[in-house]
């Protein structure tokens, strides 16, 4: 059964680097039969895909986000990680990271993690 | 960027009763590569259903999809007490992937 994990910060101050990690469990993040995303809701609101990484390294982001955003992959420790720069209260949110599936838009989110709370604030 | 309206905003519904959950897209989603999800409080999102109308693994056949184009329906066909909860619908047609704002199936 597949796991994911989100780690990190509960707390980031305005105009630093949100920072997160997920960690895969029950299955290699090298498959290539899956994409990895990261997806944002704030709350008492709706999903926010804000991109994704393949496990060649290869990324797509939301445009409303790219100028900010940088997600990376790190197969040894079966990883993948969430970087947000320049953050600000709207960027408060429960952070989730998921798996999609290699085929058909890629777009099927089929295991998330439990999701973490960050809060931007000073 | 391909935008999805859900309607109703709210249903108020009884166990054992028939719920029908709209989707609707700006733009017409490519190969019916339209999702729902269910999230309950607290919880992330689980997957229904994929492609428009299929199942993902281990969800009831109380659960179905339909839809084309640019509508879409999420129907349940006997609420049980378990499926009140808040029921999103998502594009992956296109390469920016999209949620709409979700209906939340509460008990009446």
């Amino acid at each position: 059964q597949v796991q994911l994990q989100e780690s990190g910060p509960g707390l980031v101050k305005p105009s630093q680097t949100l920072s997160l990690t997920c960690t895969v469990s029950g299955g290699s993040i090298s498959s290539g039969s899956y994409y990895w995303s990261w997806i944002r809701q704030p709350a008492g609101k709706g999903l926010e895909w804000i991109g994704r990484i393949y496990t060649s390294g290869s990324t797509n982001y939301n445009p409303s986000l790219k100028s900010r955003v940088t997600i990376s992959v790190d197969t040894s420790k079966n990883q993948f990680s969430l970087k947000l720069s320049s953050v600000t209260a709207a960027d408060t949110a429960v952070y989730y990271c998921a798996r999609s599936i290699a085929v058909a838009g890629a777009g099927i989110f089929d295991y998330w993690g439990q999701g973490t709370l960050v809060t931007v604030s000073s | 960027e391909i935008v999805l309206t859900q309607s109703p905003g709210t249903l108020s519904l009884s166990p054992g009763e028939r719920a029908t959950l709209s989707c609707r897209a700006s733009q017409s989603v490519s190969s019916s590569y339209l999702a729902w999800y269910q999230q309950k409080p607290g919880q992330a999102p689980r997957l229904l259903i994929y492609g428009a109308s299929s199942r993902a693994t281990g969800i009831p056949d109380r659960f179905s999809g339909s839809g084309s184009g640019t509508d879409f329906t999420l129907t349940i066909s006997r609420l049980e007490p378990e499926d009140f909860a808040v029921y999103y619908c998502q594009q992956y047609g296109s390469s920016q992937f999209t949620f709409g704002p979700g209906t939340k199936v509460d008990i009446k």
